[in-house]
């Protein structure tokens, strides 16, 4: 599977879009792109998956260029809520794999 | 929908003890997932079942652990013996078997183990 590189931490400010870049110069025809959040003492969440293109859904946009190389998350608006580890996954035939992550700090 | 059960949600043993994790997924997920995630990163994947049958369990340590989905329903993951390095909490997730495509899964609250 590819590997997936993302900022460690990020800081942002309650209303503010915030966006998270990943990078997978590896990624192969038949795998998807998939991000979760995490809040502590809880396992991962789903937020977002898509292919290529632009994915939205009620939480978060996901933008996938033409190459597929990188991936970035777009939170609009974010609150302190929104605090939180978003892991970056490339996924193929349901193997998933988490990095590190970014560590989003949402200040008020 | 009930989601993915996890027990117990602490678990307190001496190095070189054994202790069992017990995982029920959500009803007809045939995939299965344990990973452990240790304080400050991200989760490890240590095995994936597809009903009952093994996917990857290339990073498991077998040595020391084992796991099994019975009727590829409901999981144990063993430690015998524990080590210090093993404290962390250990996360069940399950999906759908789409065929194609990826799933999402969804997580327990996972199990959290001290070894002293």
């Amino acid at each position: 599977l590819a590997k997936t590189t993302q900022p460690i931490s990020m800081d942002s400010y309650e209303g503010q879009e915030v966006n998270i870049t990943c990078s997978h110069n590896n990624i192969a025809t038949n795998d998807y792109i998939t991000w979760y959040q995490q809040f502590p003492s809880q396992g991962p969440r789903f937020i977002i998956q898509g292919y290529k293109t632009k994915v939205t859904n009620e939480v978060a946009s996901l933008f996938i260029p033409a190459d597929r190389k990188s991936s970035t998350l777009s939170l609009p608006r974010v609150s302190l809520s929104d605090t939180a580890v978003y892991y970056c996954l490339v996924v193929r035939n349901n193997d998933m794999r988490f990095g590190a992550g970014t560590r989003l700090t949402v200040k008020p | 929908e009930a989601g993915v059960a996890q027990s117990p949600r602490y678990k307190i043993i001496e190095k070189r003890q054994s202790v069992a994790f017990w995982c029920n997924p959500i009803s007809g997920h045939a995939t299965l997932y344990w990973y452990q995630q240790i304080l400050g990163q991200g989760p490890k994947l240590l095995i994936q079942f597809q009903n009952n049958g093994v996917v990857d369990d290339s990073q498991l340590p077998k040595d020391r652990f084992s796991a099994e989905r019975l009727k590829g329903v409901d999981s144990t993951l063993k430690i015998q013996p524990a080590k210090l390095e093993d404290s962390a909490v250990y996360l069940c997730a399950s999906s759908l078997d789409l065929g194609q495509g990826v799933a999402e899964a969804f997580f327990g609250q996972g199990t959290r183990l001290t070894v002293v």
